[in-house]
């Protein structure tokens, strides 16, 4: 079963205005790290923001704000003030595990954002 | 210089040769990891090596072998490749493999294609 969904394949947004990529996890255990990356074009995949289950207020960081419903069990990324440079793929990925048998971080099939002038 | 670096960036091999990707981090961290990246799939977790050791394979063909010197250095030997292995392989490290809040240092990628 998939662990990590992005409903949105691509999304288009307007230059300065804001957008929401959405995410749902799926996980039986109560310990668990929520992250977004971004990948532009080079390839190389970029940590933007984390939240942790057991973190009571939804994380922030510049222009990337996570929107934690821990009950729905999502993770919505939601960038402010869109710039060009903001097109890329998103990928929202979970790490789950135990320290005896090993943590994994699994990703979501990723959104792809155009940022239109 | 700083950061997770992959060599080489493209590669473009026959089913019949023998290569090798590199991934070298500058980070002092103790696991590393190789990540698939093909088109619209999600990246699959390949290998993690803590400390220089193998500590998962995530029942990957046996045409793919990975090797880890030391810490900071981590390579995939490719023999026998087949053309769905073609895909994007990304390096990746952590400071350490353990906790859910290690967020992953990745390379640029070896974008490979199997002919």
């Amino acid at each position: 079963a998939q662990k990590i969904t992005q409903t949105q394949p691509g999304m288009f947004v307007q230059e300065k205005e804001a957008v929401t990529l959405d995410c749902t996890y799926d996980t039986s255990d109560p310990s668990y790290g929520l992250f977004w990356y971004k990948q532009p074009s080079s390839g190389e995949m970029i940590f933007l923001i984390y939240q942790g289950s057991y973190d009571q207020q939804n994380a922030t960081e510049g222009r990337y704000s996570l929107n934690f419903q821990k009950a729905r069990k999502s993770a919505n990324l939601v960038i402010s003030a869109s710039q060009l440079g903001d097109s890329a793929m998103y990928f929202c990925a979970m790490r789950e595990g135990h320290y005896t048998g090993g943590f994994k971080t699994i990703f979501g099939a990723g959104t792809r954002l155009f940022v239109k002038a | 210089e700083t950061g997770v670096t992959q060599t080489p960036r493209h590669l473009v091999m026959g089913m019949t040769n023998k290569k090798s990707l590199k991934c070298e981090q500058h980070l002092g961290h103790n696991a590393m990891y190789w990540y698939k990246q093909s088109a619209k799939k999600p990246l699959e977790l390949m290998f993690v090596y803590s400390l220089e050791e193998r500590v998962e394979n995530n029942s990957v063909p046996s045409r793919f072998s990975p090797e880890c010197p030391n810490s900071s250095h981590l390579f995939l030997h490719l023999h026998t490749l087949q053309p769905e292995d073609s895909a994007l392989y990304l390096c990746a490290s952590s400071p350490t493999r353990t906790g859910v809040n290690e967020k992953l240092f990745f390379g640029s990628g070896t974008q490979l294609s199997v002919l």
